[in-house]
């Protein structure tokens, strides 16, 4: 399996601009969780969708933030409308299980928003 | 909300010399595991160490649980230039997702 793949890799748009961030998980694997990392917050779950349902999306920080998983293979995250705030390297990641299952972490997508 | 924190925030090493970095949590948990993240990449898991167990080894990975103390330690013996990197590490309770800490730095100069 290639892993979870992610895309872009990089995005540098400007404020006020729609960000989509593009995610494939694991075949097989029923949860898939996207985190975003900064320096100041570290890594913060956003959402986590279990067989293609969100089930948590707590850390969703703004309404401006959505997350769709239309099918088993692959997951959005959009932002709109993108604020320099959010510049960040968002994860997605998916696994076997909720936490007592090892979860692995797509190359991550770094978001400037200038 | 942040359950673990990593103690150091960062660490100096030589090569050959060992790592130890620990983790303390506030609440009880169900499994413990660590992560390592190189620069510019995605985490990746270390090991999985579970609330009943108090010490697991993996390669020059060793990880011990202290329930009691609610804490964890990390130790990587002779390391390696390429063991550069952060390491997390990640906590859950019973029907949450992982919570993962700030991370340690660990940097090892040849």
């Amino acid at each position: 399996d290639a892993g979870v793949i992610q895309s872009p890799r990089h995005e540098v748009t400007e404020m006020g601009q729609e960000v989509t961030l593009r995610c494939k998980p694991i075949s097989g694997h029923d949860y898939l969780f996207w985190y975003r990392q900064t320096m100041m917050r570290g890594l913060e779950l956003l959402i986590y969708f279990n067989n293609n349902v969100p089930i948590d999306d707590s850390g969703m920080p703004e309404d401006r933030f959505s997350a769709k998983m239309p099918n088993a293979s692959f997951s959005t995250l959009k932002i709109q409308p993108s604020e320099p705030r959010d510049s960040a390297v968002y994860f997605c990641a998916s696994s076997l299980a909720l936490a007592q299952e090892t979860q692995y972490f797509g190359p991550g997508t770094r978001l400037l928003v200038l | 909300s942040q359950q673990g924190e990593e103690d150091p925030q960062a660490l100096s090493i030589q090569e050959g010399e060992n790592a130890t970095m620990n983790c303390s949590y506030k609440t009880s948990i169900n499994n413990l595991q660590w992560y390592r993240q190189n620069s510019g990449r995605g985490l990746v898991h270390l090991i999985l160490i579970r609330s009943n167990e108090r010490e697991k080894h993996s390669g020059r990975l060793r990880v011990t649980l202290d329930t009691s103390k609610k804490s964890s330690s990390l130790l990587i013996t002779a390391s390696r230039a390429a063991d550069t990197a952060s390491y997390f590490c990640a906590t859950d309770q019973a029907g949450t997702a992982l919570i993962f800490g700030k991370g340690t730095t660990l940097s090892v100069s040849s």
